[in-house]
């Protein structure tokens, strides 16, 4: 199925780092999300972004959905070790058509912090 | 926030056998779950659409009567990998939307078949 551009593939920090990725896509989305995926472990849930041009912002985790609804950037400030993980985008259509509720997911961010 | 309880959390089966994989929304109805598959450092990759009380809807490429779905429940999703092989091992999770859209996702079920 269709993927979204998900960049970079992975990082390697400094604990107290800050992190930035981002997606993008050639289709449009009505709504952002990301999730964080710990090893053998369902994604949890960061942030979720339902306006273009949206920012959101869940403790030292920032959001935005880009203006062009084709496109989202996650920043991570001040990194800790327990940030490691696997962060996924996700893009979902929520008016209709087959697609509706069907998330698309980006290729994944690992993070590696180191301490 | 809303809790999905996916279940067993690792299988290993033999060649051959079958394997049932049960997710529940223990706080919420769900009138639709997702079923999706996902391989060592990959993406997750969405394998088909569990609607409550219907038949449910795959995405190309995978098979229907390998990969059986039954959504018999509001609260429950079944997903059956039958006379498994071991190019069916790989890492299964389900998710369920809630009333506000939301999707939550299951802890994932770990398939190994020998």
């Amino acid at each position: 199925g269709q993927q979204l551009n998900q960049s970079p593939q992975s990082m390697f920090i400094q604990e107290g780092e800050d992190v930035s990725m981002n997606c993008t896509s050639s289709s449009i989305f009505n709504t952002w999300l990301w999730y964080k995926q710990d090893p053998g472990e369902g994604p949890v849930l960061l942030i979720a972004l339902y306006k273009a041009g949206e920012l959101t912002s869940n403790g030292r985790l920032t959001a935005q959905f880009g203006i062009t609804r084709k496109d989202s950037f996650l920043n991570i400030s001040a990194s800790i070790p327990s940030d490691v993980g696997i962060y996924f985008c996700a893009g979902q259509l929520r008016a209709g058509g087959t697609s509706y509720g069907k998330l698309t997911f980006g290729q994944g961010t690992i993070l590696t912090v180191h301490p | 926030g809303a809790v999905v309880s996916q279940h067993p959390s690792w299988v290993i089966c033999k060649s051959g056998t079958s394997v049932k994989i049960e997710c529940r929304s223990l706080d919420f109805q769900a009138t639709t779950m997702f079923w999706y598959r996902q391989f060592p450092k990959q993406s997750l990759m969405l394998m088909a659409t569990s609607n409550e009380g219907s038949k449910a809807t795959y995405e190309q490429g995978v098979e229907k009567d390998k990969f059986l779905i039954n959504h018999a429940s509001l609260t429950l999703s079944t997903l059956t990998v039958t006379s498994a092989h071991p190019e069916d091992s790989s890492f299964y999770i389900c998710s369920a939307r809630d009333r506000s859209e939301k999707l939550f996702f299951g802890s994932g079920t770990q398939l190994s078949v020998l």
